[in-house]
């Protein structure tokens, strides 16, 4: 089974401040199809869970620019450039190379 | 506009059964892979089954945890993808999301099951 390790389990950051999470997966999540099977998540409470980056890098539409999503391999980033007050919730990677394995998520509080 | 609506949930002894259902409007489910996830406090997110799409052989897996005792089906008549739960345990409990797409584009607003007696 794929494991996936996110750090830190929370954050608290003031807005306007950038804030930056890892995930780390116990097997690379790069396929033989040239994608990377790596997600975002964010998990606002009282809300259904919301796609924020989907193979690693690209950012889904509507999500905004302050998204960013990086990394290949083992290790993946995701980046907030300057947080907002609606960016508080937690927040999940996830692996699609093999089944499905979440993070234990990170709580990011503004 | 893509809509997921759950429903099904509500309180079950252990042991127990329960049948959840996933109505899509604006898509054809399908076109679509479709996933249950649920969410509880203590674990975050966990997968627990998926269907590919109807053409694609409708190509089912499961989480090692519900693996035998759940059974995800579609009814592309209904537009529906159903996840039937049996043997249920107290570790059963959980917010059950329904979503779309290889990467969980679109998400339900959830169903609660929870396992108590």
């Amino acid at each position: 089974d794929v494991v996936m390790t996110q750090t830190p389990l929370s954050l608290s950051v003031s807005p306007g401040q950038p804030a930056s999470i890892s995930c780390k997966s116990s097997e690379s999540l790069f396929y033989t199809d040239g994608k990377t099977y790596l997600y975002w998540f964010l998990k606002r409470p009282g809300q259904s869970p919301q796609l924020l980056i989907s193979e690693a890098d690209k950012r889904v539409p509507g999500v905004p620019g302050r998204f960013t999503g990086t990394g290949g391999g083992h290790y993946f980033t995701l980046t907030i450039s300057a947080v907002e007050p609606g960016d508080s919730g937690v927040y999940y990677c996830m692996q699609g190379i093999d089944l499905y394995t979440f993070g234990q998520g990170t709580r990011l509080e503004i | 506009q893509v809509q997921l609506v759950e429903s099904g949930g509500g309180l079950v002894k252990p042991g127990g059964s329960l049948t959840l259902s996933c109505v899509a409007s604006g898509l054809s489910l399908s076109e679509s892979y479709v996933s249950w996830i649920r969410q509880t406090s203590t674990k975050g997110l966990e997968w627990v089954a998926y269907i590919s799409e109807s053409g694609n052989g409708n190509e089912i897996y499961y989480a090692d945890p519900v693996k035998g005792r759940f059974t995800i089906s579609r009814d592309d008549r209904h537009n529906s993808v159903s996840l039937q739960m049996t043997s249920l345990r107290a570790e059963d409990s959980a917010v059950y999301y329904c979503a779309r797409g290889v990467g969980f584009y679109d998400w339900g607003q959830g169903t609660p099951v929870t396992v108590s007696s």
